[in-house]
């Protein structure tokens, strides 16, 4: 399984953009990466995902190097309610199952 | 459309006593899963299931059982119940083995003293 390493803490004013690095140097060809976040104890919820090319949805862009061996999440206009842990997951595809593995992820807090 | 449903939300038991989570979800999901989530951790994968009758173990199974007779219902059952096993329990479901979307339960909080 490929592992991921991130920051475990990063600040960001509000209304600026909010850079979450991830490193998952060992990730394989068929891996994608997914991005989730955890607000105050409640269950993850999905933001977005890529396998090589950049990504963008209502939320978020991911930015995955050429090379994919590192990718950064990219909240364009930070809120208060982005304050969350933010989870890079490289996906697990085993068998017949597909199932997500969690690290600690990055403590995001955005002030005023 | 309920999403992912689990209960009780909260509950304290005491050593050795067993007790059963339920999760259900309306989503016609064929994939459930079960993880616990220790206080400043992440998520561990306990068990999961790929459909009705079918179900297999993640990380950290011990001490724990799973049952899935239904699309719809996915119990977690804990016997002789820990201290270890005190934690945020959720319950999730996605369609598909490529589905791009896991749905998650909103927790359960379980206490063992």
């Amino acid at each position: 399984d490929a592992k991921t390493t991130q920051p475990p803490s990063m600040d960001c004013a509000e209304g600026r953009a909010a850079n979450l690095p991830c490193n998952h140097s060992t990730i394989s060809g068929n891996e994608y990466v997914y991005w989730y976040r955890q607000i105050h104890s409640q269950g993850p919820q999905y933001i977005i995902h890529g396998l090589k090319n950049n990504e963008t949805n209502e939320m978020a862009s991911l930015i995955i190097t050429e090379d994919r061996k590192s990718s950064t999440l990219i909240l364009p206009h930070a809120t208060l309610r982005d304050t969350a842990v933010y989870y890079c997951i490289v996906r697990v595809v085993t068998g017949t199952a597909s199932k997500l593995t969690f690290g600690t992820g990055t403590r995001l807090q955005v002030t005023l | 459309n309920a999403g992912v449903t689990q209960t009780p939300k909260f509950r304290i038991l005491k050593i050795g006593q067993s007790m059963t989570l339920q999760c259900a979800q309306d989503m016609n999901h064929n994939y459930m899963y079960w993880y616990r989530q220790d206080p400043g951790m992440g998520l561990k994968l306990i068990y999961y299931s790929v459909g009705a009758g079918i179900t297999d173990k993640g990380e950290v199974p011990n001490g724990y059982n799973v049952s899935r007779s239904t699309t719809e219902d996915f119990p977690l059952r804990l016997e002789l119940a820990a201290p270890s096993q005190t934690s945020v329990y959720f319950c999730a479901s996605s369609y598909g083995v490529w589905a791009n979307t896991i749905y998650f339960g909103e927790g359960s909080w379980l206490t063992v003293v």
